[in-house]
């Protein structure tokens, strides 16, 4: 069966620091991988989503960015993290077939400070 | 552009009742809809989804309507339970080829004993 982690869980980190979160899944090849936040009050907010390798596409425009260096590989990076970056991170896979599901990891709460 | 939009973002419900969750959408080109139920700090879990093409999906105690007509979709949750307390969510898939998953900003669900 297929499954998804990502990590760190948690992370307090002082503005102006870099972000790494990294996201891998298995049981699976060729996924959609996504990352999503959900910032205090709000809803799930898509961010980055990728159909394969190298290819990312970027939905709000900020100091986020994210790469795929592997086929089921999602890392979500910051150079210099902003207050309003604060939030609870989820990376995503779906099987890339329209009528799908789509599967969320277990989190990642960021705070910066 | 909120494409996906919950407008009540709670609701309290006594244990046995019905629970009926309301979702709106924008975009007459969406053809998959999915529900999905959100613990604090965890990722969201899939409950239940429905095709363009039908009007109507149930699996046990969760039922999703759709009024495509009308841009809306419920989800009925028969008899309430306490464990069903949680945040739902409601996410459309954009149109076929691209993949993405636009979620709407959460109902509180409240089942009370």
């Amino acid at each position: 069966s297929q499954t998804i982690h990502q990590w760190p869980a948690t992370l307090v980190q002082p503005v102006g620091s870099p972000l790494s979160l990294e996201c891998t899944v298995e049981g699976t090849s060729n996924p959609n991988l996504y990352w999503y936040r959900q910032a205090a009050g709000r809803g799930l907010q898509l961010l980055f989503y990728s159909v394969g390798i190298g290819q990312i596409s970027s939905e709000v425009p900020q100091n986020l960015s994210a790469s795929r260096p592997q086929d089921r590989q999602f890392i979500l990076s910051s150079k210099k993290l902003l207050l309003s970056d604060s939030g609870f991170y989820l990376c995503a896979w779906s099987p890339g077939i329209p009528g799908n599901t789509i599967y969320f990891g277990e989190g990642s709460w960021l705070t910066v400070v | 552009d909120q494409q996906v939009k919950q407008n009540s973002p709670s609701l309290s419900v006594q244990e046995g009742r019905i629970s009926i969750l309301n979702c709106d959408y924008t975009n007459s080109m969406f053809d998959y809809f999915l529900w999905y139920k959100k613990y604090p700090a965890e990722g969201p879990t899939f409950l239940i989804s429905i095709s363009s093409i039908k009007d109507k999906n149930e699996d046990g105690r969760f039922t999703v309507f759709l009024n495509k007509s009308a841009k809306h979709l419920s989800l009925h949750i028969v008899p309430s339970q306490p464990g069903d307390s949680a945040v739902y969510f409601c996410a459309a898939t954009s149109p076929s080829g691209t993949y993405k998953y636009i979620f709407g900003t959460g109902t509180r669900l409240k089942v009370l004993a």
